[in-house]
């Protein structure tokens, strides 16, 4: 157990809706990122917080936003869905970014959302 | 930019046998070098770590040394068991872990 907590497991949702996916990030990680993982992207990197501020960017459509409250828990807003948004979402975690000794970064179990 | 590049898989061995994965890295600066693992059904799981050159990250049997005249990070165990059947990824950050880049993943099967 990562100690980084996604819900919901699984979501079956029909083209052109939209879907918020949560996550609790492990105790006292400061850093949230998000990653899509699909048959034929594999891992693609698409936001990062940091203490509630969006600190880098990647690939994320612009269909798609996130944000990290006060409480440090972060959602992953996708709108307009599409068949090929079909993928497992990730969540992860770290400490305190900047540190000199590198950070390791904690990954959820993911939400497998699946469009229809 | 920053990227990761793995042999390419399936790679399928018997129970028993050495295993290598090879993993090579291209990166401005000093960046943290990670090997992850995913099974079946499931998320990620750090396997091992290591933060700068010469270190080796060790776990499960498996290791992984940082060798930075190489660029290299290659994964391997001595004796990999049916239970090690998953796919690995090989994984980089900087040191402000903006991001983590992954590489493409290798899917193991190891035959009993």
């Amino acid at each position: 157990d990562s100690g980084v907590t996604q819900t919901p497991k699984h979501l079956i949702t029909a083209t052109g809706q939209r879907v918020t996916l949560r996550c609790s990030p492990r105790s006292g990680d400061l850093s949230v990122y998000w990653y899509q993982q699909s048959l034929d992207q594999g891992l693609q990197f698409l936001i990062q917080y940091y203490n509630g501020e969006e600190r880098a960017k990647g690939n994320i459509l612009e269909r798609f936003s996130a944000q990290q409250f006060p409480d440090l828990h972060s959602e992953l807003n996708l709108s307009s869905l599409e068949l090929g948004d079909s993928a497992l979402y990730f969540c992860a975690s770290s400490a305190v970014t900047g540190s000199v000794s590198g950070n390791t970064i904690y990954f959820g179990e993911g939400s497998w959302l699946t469009v229809v | 930019g920053d990227s990761v590049t793995q042999m390419e898989g399936p790679v399928t061995l018997s129970e028993e046998a050495f295993l290598t994965i090879n993993c090579t890295y291209t990166a401005t600066g000093y960046p943290s070098l990670f090997w992850y693992v995913q099974y079946p059904g499931e998320g990620l799981q750090l396997l091992l770590k290591a933060t700068k050159a010469d270190d080796k990250g060790s776990n499960k049997g498996f290791e992984a040394t940082y060798r930075k005249e190489t660029t290299s990070f290659h994964l391997e165990k001595g004796s990999v068991q049916v239970s090690d059947s998953a796919v690995y990824f090989c994984a980089l950050s900087d040191k402000s872990a903006s991001k983590i880049i992954f590489g493409s993943g290798t899917r193991l099967s190891i035959r009993p």
